[in-house]
Protein backbone atom coordinates (compact mmCIF):
# COMPACT_ATOMS: atom_id res chain seq x y z
CA UNK A 1 0.00 0.00 0.00
CA UNK A 2 0.99 3.58 -1.10
CA UNK A 3 2.29 5.57 2.45
CA UNK A 4 0.75 8.82 1.00
CA UNK A 5 -2.91 8.16 -0.65
CA UNK A 6 -5.07 10.44 -2.18
CA UNK A 7 -8.70 10.29 -3.26
CA UNK A 8 -10.05 10.58 -5.60
CA UNK A 9 -7.29 9.36 -8.63
CA UNK A 10 -9.41 11.48 -10.96
CA UNK A 11 -12.72 13.65 -11.06
CA UNK A 12 -14.74 15.70 -13.65
CA UNK A 13 -16.59 18.04 -12.50
CA UNK A 14 -18.67 21.60 -13.09
CA UNK A 15 -18.35 24.95 -12.30
CA UNK A 16 -20.13 25.81 -9.00
CA UNK A 17 -19.86 22.52 -7.60
CA UNK A 18 -18.09 21.94 -4.04
CA UNK A 19 -15.25 19.54 -4.58
CA UNK A 20 -13.34 17.70 -1.75
CA UNK A 21 -9.71 16.04 -2.25
CA UNK A 22 -8.43 13.71 0.55
CA UNK A 23 -5.23 13.00 1.48
CA UNK A 24 -4.02 10.10 3.80
CA UNK A 25 -0.62 8.86 5.18
CA UNK A 26 0.72 5.89 7.02
CA UNK A 27 4.10 7.67 7.55
CA UNK A 28 3.75 8.95 10.61
CA UNK A 29 4.24 12.79 9.50
CA UNK A 30 3.22 15.71 11.39
CA UNK A 31 3.83 17.62 7.89
CA UNK A 32 1.26 17.75 5.21
CA UNK A 33 1.30 19.86 2.10
CA UNK A 34 -1.38 20.43 -0.72
CA UNK A 35 0.64 21.58 -3.66
CA UNK A 36 -0.95 22.29 -7.29
CA UNK A 37 0.86 21.26 -10.75
CA UNK A 38 0.52 23.00 -13.88
CA UNK A 39 2.04 22.45 -17.04
CA UNK A 40 4.77 24.81 -17.04
CA UNK A 41 4.45 26.34 -13.78
CA UNK A 42 5.68 23.99 -12.12
CA UNK A 43 4.57 22.54 -8.38
CA UNK A 44 2.90 25.22 -6.28
CA UNK A 45 1.72 25.36 -2.48
CA UNK A 46 -1.73 25.64 -1.84
CA UNK A 47 -1.88 25.16 2.20
CA UNK A 48 0.66 23.15 4.16
CA UNK A 49 -0.01 21.85 7.72
CA UNK A 50 3.11 21.12 10.55
CA UNK A 51 0.32 19.48 13.16
CA UNK A 52 -3.24 19.19 13.59
CA UNK A 53 -3.69 22.72 15.20
CA UNK A 54 -1.49 24.06 12.45
CA UNK A 55 -2.56 25.55 9.04
CA UNK A 56 -0.76 27.83 6.83
CA UNK A 57 -1.70 29.20 3.45
CA UNK A 58 0.87 28.68 0.83
CA UNK A 59 1.52 31.54 -2.30
CA UNK A 60 -2.47 30.35 -4.07
CA UNK A 61 -4.41 29.33 -1.40
CA UNK A 62 -7.44 31.50 -2.64
CA UNK A 63 -10.38 29.61 -3.84
CA UNK A 64 -9.21 26.62 -1.38
CA UNK A 65 -9.89 25.10 1.69
CA UNK A 66 -8.10 22.18 4.01
CA UNK A 67 -8.94 20.53 6.99
CA UNK A 68 -6.49 18.48 8.60
CA UNK A 69 -8.80 15.97 10.72
CA UNK A 70 -5.99 14.15 12.09
CA UNK A 71 -2.22 13.65 12.06
CA UNK A 72 -2.66 11.41 9.34
CA UNK A 73 -5.67 13.19 7.34
CA UNK A 74 -5.08 16.23 5.59
CA UNK A 75 -7.81 17.16 2.90
CA UNK A 76 -8.67 19.95 0.15
CA UNK A 77 -11.92 21.49 -0.23
CA UNK A 78 -12.99 23.55 -3.97
CA UNK A 79 -15.90 25.39 -2.22
CA UNK A 80 -17.07 26.14 -5.73
CA UNK A 81 -14.79 24.97 -8.73
CA UNK A 82 -13.90 27.12 -11.36
CA UNK A 83 -12.34 26.08 -14.67
CA UNK A 84 -8.75 27.80 -13.74
CA UNK A 85 -8.59 25.22 -10.99
CA UNK A 86 -8.63 22.13 -13.39
CA UNK A 87 -5.02 20.73 -12.49
CA UNK A 88 -3.23 17.62 -11.23
CA UNK A 89 -3.33 17.91 -7.40
CA UNK A 90 -0.39 16.46 -5.28
CA UNK A 91 -0.18 15.74 -1.30
CA UNK A 92 2.93 15.52 0.30
CA UNK A 93 4.35 14.84 3.81
CA UNK A 94 7.47 15.55 5.40
CA UNK A 95 9.22 14.29 8.37
CA UNK A 96 11.27 15.29 11.52
CA UNK A 97 13.98 16.82 11.41
CA UNK A 98 12.43 18.84 8.91
CA UNK A 99 14.80 18.72 6.06
CA UNK A 100 12.52 19.87 3.34
CA UNK A 101 12.85 16.52 1.96
CA UNK A 102 8.47 15.09 0.77
CA UNK A 103 6.97 12.06 0.00
CA UNK A 104 3.98 12.43 -2.43
CA UNK A 105 1.46 10.55 -3.55
CA UNK A 106 0.39 9.58 -6.53
CA UNK A 107 -1.62 12.61 -7.37
CA UNK A 108 -5.62 13.71 -7.97
CA UNK A 109 -6.39 14.67 -11.65
CA UNK A 110 -9.35 17.74 -11.08
CA UNK A 111 -10.77 18.68 -14.48
CA UNK A 112 -13.38 21.57 -14.30
CA UNK A 113 -15.83 22.17 -17.16
CA UNK B 1 12.89 34.82 -1.36
CA UNK B 2 14.34 31.96 -2.59
CA UNK B 3 13.87 30.70 -6.32
CA UNK B 4 14.78 27.63 -8.51
CA UNK B 5 15.44 27.73 -12.52
CA UNK B 6 15.37 25.11 -14.54
CA UNK B 7 16.51 26.43 -17.92
CA UNK B 8 15.81 23.63 -19.96
CA UNK B 9 11.68 22.25 -20.30
CA UNK B 10 12.73 19.95 -22.67
CA UNK B 11 15.56 17.45 -23.40
CA UNK B 12 16.06 14.67 -25.95
CA UNK B 13 18.52 12.17 -25.79
CA UNK B 14 19.76 8.96 -26.99
CA UNK B 15 19.59 5.58 -24.97
CA UNK B 16 22.70 5.20 -24.01
CA UNK B 17 23.95 8.69 -23.83
CA UNK B 18 25.01 10.96 -20.97
CA UNK B 19 22.69 13.29 -19.43
CA UNK B 20 22.72 17.00 -17.40
CA UNK B 21 19.91 18.85 -16.48
CA UNK B 22 20.39 21.72 -14.65
CA UNK B 23 19.53 23.50 -11.78
CA UNK B 24 20.14 27.14 -10.56
CA UNK B 25 18.73 28.54 -7.13
CA UNK B 26 18.79 31.78 -5.85
CA UNK B 27 18.83 31.34 -1.83
CA UNK B 28 21.29 34.13 0.57
CA UNK B 29 22.93 30.64 2.01
CA UNK B 30 23.40 26.89 1.26
CA UNK B 31 20.14 25.60 1.45
CA UNK B 32 19.06 22.22 0.71
CA UNK B 33 18.83 20.72 -2.77
CA UNK B 34 16.98 18.50 -4.12
CA UNK B 35 16.02 16.36 -7.42
CA UNK B 36 12.78 14.52 -7.73
CA UNK B 37 11.32 12.27 -10.54
CA UNK B 38 7.83 12.42 -11.72
CA UNK B 39 6.70 8.91 -14.47
CA UNK B 40 4.12 9.41 -16.30
CA UNK B 41 0.80 9.14 -14.09
CA UNK B 42 2.79 8.97 -11.07
CA UNK B 43 3.57 11.47 -7.89
CA UNK B 44 7.59 12.53 -7.21
CA UNK B 45 10.12 10.45 -5.92
CA UNK B 46 12.65 11.80 -4.04
CA UNK B 47 16.01 10.94 -6.62
CA UNK B 48 18.94 12.53 -4.15
CA UNK B 49 19.50 15.43 -2.16
CA UNK B 50 22.28 17.57 -0.51
CA UNK B 51 22.20 18.68 2.99
CA UNK B 52 26.03 19.62 3.43
CA UNK B 53 29.37 17.88 2.86
CA UNK B 54 30.81 15.90 -0.16
CA UNK B 55 29.05 18.47 -3.04
CA UNK B 56 28.88 15.20 -5.14
CA UNK B 57 25.51 13.16 -3.97
CA UNK B 58 24.92 9.95 -5.21
CA UNK B 59 21.06 9.21 -5.62
CA UNK B 60 18.90 5.77 -7.05
CA UNK B 61 18.55 4.81 -10.20
CA UNK B 62 22.72 5.74 -11.22
CA UNK B 63 21.99 9.45 -10.95
CA UNK B 64 24.16 11.72 -9.55
CA UNK B 65 24.20 15.23 -8.57
CA UNK B 66 26.86 18.55 -8.27
CA UNK B 67 26.59 21.28 -5.76
CA UNK B 68 28.49 24.42 -6.90
CA UNK B 69 28.38 26.81 -4.53
CA UNK B 70 30.00 29.43 -6.70
CA UNK B 71 27.45 29.00 -9.71
CA UNK B 72 24.93 28.36 -7.32
CA UNK B 73 24.23 25.30 -9.54
CA UNK B 74 22.91 21.87 -8.62
CA UNK B 75 22.97 20.18 -12.31
CA UNK B 76 22.13 16.65 -12.53
CA UNK B 77 23.39 13.73 -14.07
CA UNK B 78 23.48 10.52 -15.51
CA UNK B 79 26.16 8.87 -17.40
CA UNK B 80 24.53 6.68 -19.58
CA UNK B 81 20.52 7.15 -19.69
CA UNK B 82 17.97 4.02 -19.94
CA UNK B 83 14.81 4.84 -21.82
CA UNK B 84 13.27 4.06 -18.26
CA UNK B 85 14.38 7.01 -17.66
CA UNK B 86 12.08 8.95 -19.80
CA UNK B 87 10.14 11.52 -17.11
CA UNK B 88 9.76 14.81 -15.40
CA UNK B 89 12.54 15.89 -13.31
CA UNK B 90 12.24 18.52 -11.02
CA UNK B 91 15.21 20.30 -8.89
CA UNK B 92 13.63 21.97 -5.55
CA UNK B 93 15.22 23.99 -2.66
CA UNK B 94 14.50 24.38 0.91
CA UNK B 95 16.25 26.92 3.25
CA UNK B 96 18.42 24.99 5.77
CA UNK B 97 17.26 25.50 9.42
CA UNK B 98 14.13 26.75 10.72
CA UNK B 99 10.35 26.72 8.48
CA UNK B 100 11.33 24.64 5.21
CA UNK B 101 9.45 26.18 2.15
CA UNK B 102 10.33 23.71 -0.33
CA UNK B 103 9.93 25.57 -4.03
CA UNK B 104 10.32 23.63 -7.02
CA UNK B 105 11.46 24.62 -10.56
CA UNK B 106 8.85 24.34 -13.56
CA UNK B 107 10.58 20.70 -14.42
CA UNK B 108 12.68 19.31 -17.35
CA UNK B 109 10.69 17.14 -19.64
CA UNK B 110 13.40 14.32 -20.70
CA UNK B 111 12.41 12.36 -24.18
CA UNK B 112 14.35 8.93 -24.56
CA UNK B 113 14.78 7.78 -28.14
CA UNK B 114 16.28 4.34 -29.01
Amino acid sequence: DADVTQTPRNRITKTGKRIMLECSQTKGHDRMYWYRQDPGLGLRLIYYSFDVKDINKGEISDGYSVSRQAQAKFSLSLESAIPNQTALYFCATGGTPNTGELFFGEGSRLTVL
Amino acid sequence: AQSVTQPDIHITVSEGASLELRCNYSYGATPYLFWYVQSPGQGLQLLLKYFSGDTLVQGIKGFEAEFKRSQSSFNLRKPSVHWSDAAEYFCAVSPSGGYQKVTFGIGTKLQVIP
